[in-house]
């Protein structure tokens, strides 16, 4: 079976472009989450979806948003890029939005902002 | 969520025994413990998880305090698959879903 899915691998963008990162959960995982991680620290989390719906999000700026598909694919959105957005975005699926449940990871998109 | 406490690293020779030590004083009683591991270049995969007796699965064991406000990660014979960094979590049973990562401890596994 395959994995967590994210796609690009690797992207670079320039300070005020906007990027949208993609991911596919496993099959039959209904929750979606979003992190950043910047280089030496652990990741933060920034979206969780459930069911289409929003069910938890981080302490990051308006400029970052994000979706969840009738598919429970996923996209995460940054607007105004910033060199400080520089990081390993990394998505994770879930069967459920629980604490119960484990996350399973994909192997994050490399966005470097220039 | 509550907070953990990890050495910044450790290391180990190959097919030894491995102790990974975590605090977390401010536990409550429905919080679990989770461990994640994040190899390079990968993203995090789970390890192990337990409340408050000791647990074993194919990746390792997890010893938890009889007052809960420790618990190690043993990996029994190191690999230098085993080169990672581990995440000692906090999570509330029946919250919602989002970890809180530190900074985890560095593990070096020398052959």
């Amino acid at each position: 079976d395959a994995g967590v899915t994210q796609s690009p691998t690797h992207l670079i963008k320039t300070r005020g472009q906007h990027v949208t990162l993609r991911c596919s959960p496993i099959s039959g995982h209904k929750s979606v989450s979003w992190y950043q991680q910047v280089l030496g620290q652990g990741p933060q989390f920034i979206f969780q979806y459930y069911e289409k719906e929003e069910r938890g999000r981080g302490n990051f700026p308006d400029r970052f948003s994000a979706r969840q598909f009738p598919n429970y694919s996923s996209e995460l959105n940054v607007n105004a890029l910033l060199l400080g957005d520089s990081a390993l975005y990394l998505c994770a699926s879930s069967f459920r939005d629980s604490s119960y449940n484990e996350q399973f990871f994909g192997p994050g998109t490399r966005l470097t902002v220039l | 969520d509550a907070k953990t406490t990890q050495p910044n690293s450790m290391e180990s020779n190959e097919e030894e025994p491995v102790h990974l030590p975590c605090n977390h004083s401010t536990i409550s009683g429905t919080d679990y413990i989770h461990w994640y591991r994040q190899l390079p270049s990968q993203g995090p995969e789970y390890v192990i998880h337990g409340l408050t007796s000791n647990v074993n699965n194919r990746m390792a064991s997890l010893a938890i305090a009889e007052d809960r406000k420790s618990s190690t990660l043993i990996l029994h014979r190191a690999t230098l698959r085993d080169a990672a960094v581990y995440y000692c979590i906090l999570r509330e049973g029946g919250s919602q879903g989002n970890l809180i990562f530190g900074k985890g401890t560095k593990l070096s596994v020398k052959p």
